[in-house]
């Protein structure tokens, strides 16, 4: 199965740039990237998707490697509120039988 | 307004007991989900069902049954369980295609079986 793989943990000073990256070598071209987090004792939700281009909204940008098999999300000035585990995922398959395969997370800590 | 809700938040149990949880969703959406959160935070697929069918049975035992009345319900009905159950379940739901279709998850379901 699809699998990506992240960093455990990773440590950032508030209001700095982070960037998570995320390895997922066995994409097929189909594959979307999604990048979800999860809050303490909240469900995960969306953060930014994208396929083959970088990808800019209010929360986060995404970069994507030329050859797809890596990719990077970027929190352009962390916050303490940004502390969480954030999920780097491969949506697969067709409209109707999509399947979100979760990666095992990089919880963020953002030092004051 | 919560987009996608489940019932109970909280449900702690016996070994052998028979428990159901409920998902709803008020977004129109015609897929939804249900994932397993275990100990070490992994979250893996269990089903997934569009428009009242399932769609994916990602190998799990037949203790675990959902039911999906209509396409904004989705509930997990879990006979016989087990110390293993033990986790937290969450409910998604997603459109089923175009443009926007990231998954929206509930607050969660933290099963308990002692």
């Amino acid at each position: 199965d699809a699998k990506t793989t992240q960093p455990n943990s990773m440590e950032s000073n508030e209001e700095e740039p982070v960037h998570l990256p995320c390895n997922h070598s066995t994409i097929s071209g189909t594959d979307y990237i999604h990048w979800y987090r999860q809050l303490p004792s909240q469900g995960p939700e969306y953060v930014i998707h994208g396929l083959t281009s970088n990808v800019n909204n209010r929360m986060a940008s995404l970069a994507i490697a030329e050859d797809r098999k890596s990719s990077t999300l970027i929190l352009h000035r962390a916050t303490l509120r940004d502390a969480a585990v954030y999920y780097c995922i491969l949506r697969r398959g067709t409209s109707g039988t999509y399947k979100y395969i979760f990666g095992t997370g990089t919880r963020l800590k953002v030092l004051a | 307004d919560t987009a996608v809700s489940q019932t109970p938040k909280y449900l702690v149990t016996q070994m052998g007991n028979d428990k159901s949880i409920k998902c709803e969703q008020n977004l129109g959406h015609d897929t939804m989900y249900w994932y397993k959160q275990d100990s070490k935070k992994f979250l893996k697929i269990m089903f997934s069902y569009n428009n009242k069918e399932l769609i994916i049975n990602e190998t799990v035992p037949n203790r675990f049954s959902p039911k999906s009345p209509d396409k904004a319900h989705l509930n997990l009905h879990i006979n016989s369980l087990e110390l293993g159950d033990s986790a937290v379940y969450f409910c998604a739901s997603s459109q089923a295609g175009g443009l926007n279709t990231e998954a929206f998850f509930g607050q969660g379901t933290r099963l308990t079986v002692v």
